[in-house]
């Protein structure tokens, strides 16, 4: 059974730094791409940043860009959002998904709420 | 950007009934590889999204074949034969052919 599950989430200040983790399990990670979608307290879908299966390209949203690193290990079939300077407006439930030309694979997602 | 323009209501459904939901996005989705990346997703209250449709019309593992896709370059609709109960939730249209990867607002489907 495919399995992607989120972890890391929490309260933060304004200004501050969380790192995002995201544990695969069930199908062969080496070969997918890898995202991290977002979603506002009811708000819709927000794509944040994507990670090739080797990790060798990686591409984010311009609301991210210079704030959040997305990486991947696939020895421990794990994926990571480093998230630093923080916004109010990041305060979201954050999706690991897998996938490049459609996202077939999600988790249950992990709520990251940034607030003083 | 790929802008996807989504209704954000459906007109409520009979149980039973077809809907449809449509989709535009503000340039042509066709990829240089010959295809179209665009999917729709389903997500029930309380759940993360889950894949129906990709590429335009192709349905995913285990989605039921009341769901159809269909559309090209830049207009795109999802159509539910008969609704079910089940079915009551938000769909959002996704384009993945170029990045950054942008989702429609989301369409509510309610029953009447």
């Amino acid at each position: 059974e495919v399995q992607l599950v989120e972890s890391g989430g929490g309260l933060v200040k304004p200004g501050g730094s969380l790192r995002l983790s995201c544990a695969a399990s069930g199908f062969n990670f080496n070969i997918y791409s890898m995202n991290w979608v977002r979603q506002a307290p009811g708000k819709g879908l927000e794509w944040v940043s994507c990670i090739t299966s080797s990790g060798s390209y990686i591409y984010y949203a311009d609301s991210v860009k210079g704030r959040f690193t997305m990486s991947r290990d696939n020895a421990k079939n794990s994926l990571s959002l480093q998230m630093n300077s923080l916004r109010a407006e990041d305060t979201a439930v954050y999706y690991c998904a897998g996938g490049w030309g459609d996202l077939p694979m999600w988790g249950q997602g992990t709520l990251v709420t940034v607030s003083s | 950007d790929i802008v996807m323009t989504q209704p954000p209501l459906s007109s409520p459904v009979t149980l039973g009934q077809p809907a449809s939901i449509s989709c535009r996005s503000s340039q042509s989705l066709v990829h240089s590889d010959g295809n179209t990346y665009l999917s729709w997703l389903q997500q029930r209250p309380g759940q993360p999204p889950r894949l129906l449709i990709y590429k335009i019309s192709n349905r995913f593992s285990g989605v039921p074949d009341r769901f159809s896709g269909s559309g090209a370059g830049t207009d795109f609709t999802l159509e539910i034969s008969r609704v079910e109960a089940e079915d009551v939730g938000v769909y959002y249209c996704m384009q993945a052919t170029q990045f950054p990867r942008t989702f429609g607002q989301g369409t509510k489907v309610e029953i009447k």
